[in-house]
């Protein structure tokens, strides 16, 4: 399995709270991506990161931040939780091979509960 | 990415061959088709990639026709362990691009006794 490791794994939090979720890879892999998953709607991109200190916004970025000052972690923050973010937050990393082709690597994902 | 299509879901049973079809019609030149595999409370995991005809591994084939508007992910022999959710990616990395990398709703598989 690629060296990816979700922490917290799970965390339960009070309404505006400041929340902080870590993605930590082993692989040097250049692409790392957060996701949630709220069921019914599948996987749903937050943000992604395509290089140390370089981040973009994905499907469902409002109320979240990212940052990535190393390769090998890539940190999702809630500034100020709300219960519409209870839901199971997953990082992936991926990299390029020869031709366009990639294949990508998920965590364990973190079950994040706002009460 | 390009715009997929996949069904919602599919139910079958021990033994049988499920084929899953994604349809993407804006598929572009360069564009690989992924598939990947969820099962609960997991992360989705790879399972195949192809660009053309046919690719197979030790657990699926990929099915792709010449026009590339759609892609069948076949799993032979199904077992109830094979219940998952599946979702079909079309795309391609570039590097120096960002490649976000987007799922859509994916196909949830019921294998039955």
């Amino acid at each position: 399995d690629a060296g990816i490791t979700q922490s917290p794994r799970h965390k339960v939090t009070e309404t505006g709270t400041p929340v902080t979720l870590r993605c930590h890879q082993t692989e040097n892999h250049r692409y790392m991506y957060w996701y949630r998953q709220d069921p019914g709607h599948g996987l749903r991109l937050i943000h992604y990161s395509y290089g140390v200190k370089d981040t973009d916004k994905g499907e469902v970025s409002d109320g979240y931040s990212v940052s990535r000052s190393k390769t090998e972690d890539f940190l999702l923050t809630l500034e100020s939780a709300t219960s519409s973010q209870t839901s199971v937050y997953f990082c992936a990393i991926s990299s390029s091979k020869t031709g366009g082709r990639t294949e990508a690597f998920f965590g364990q994902g973190t079950r994040l509960t706002v009460v | 990415l390009a715009k997929t299509t996949q069904p919602i879901s599919m139910d079958s049973y021990e033994g049988q061959e499920v084929n899953i079809t994604c349809s993407h019609n804006n598929i572009a030149t360069n564009d690989y088709i992924t598939w990947y595999q969820q099962f609960p409370s997991q992360g989705p995991r790879f399972i195949i990639q192809g660009y053309k005809t046919k690719v197979t591994n030790e657990v699926a084939s990929l099915f792709i026709p010449a026009d590339r508007k759609s892609s069948t992910l076949s799993l032979p022999r199904v077992s109830l362990s094979d219940t998952a959710v599946y979702y079909c990616l079309v795309g391609v990395f570039r590097v120096n691009n960002n490649n976000d990398m987007r799922f859509g709703a994916g196909t949830r598989l019921t294998v039955k006794p």
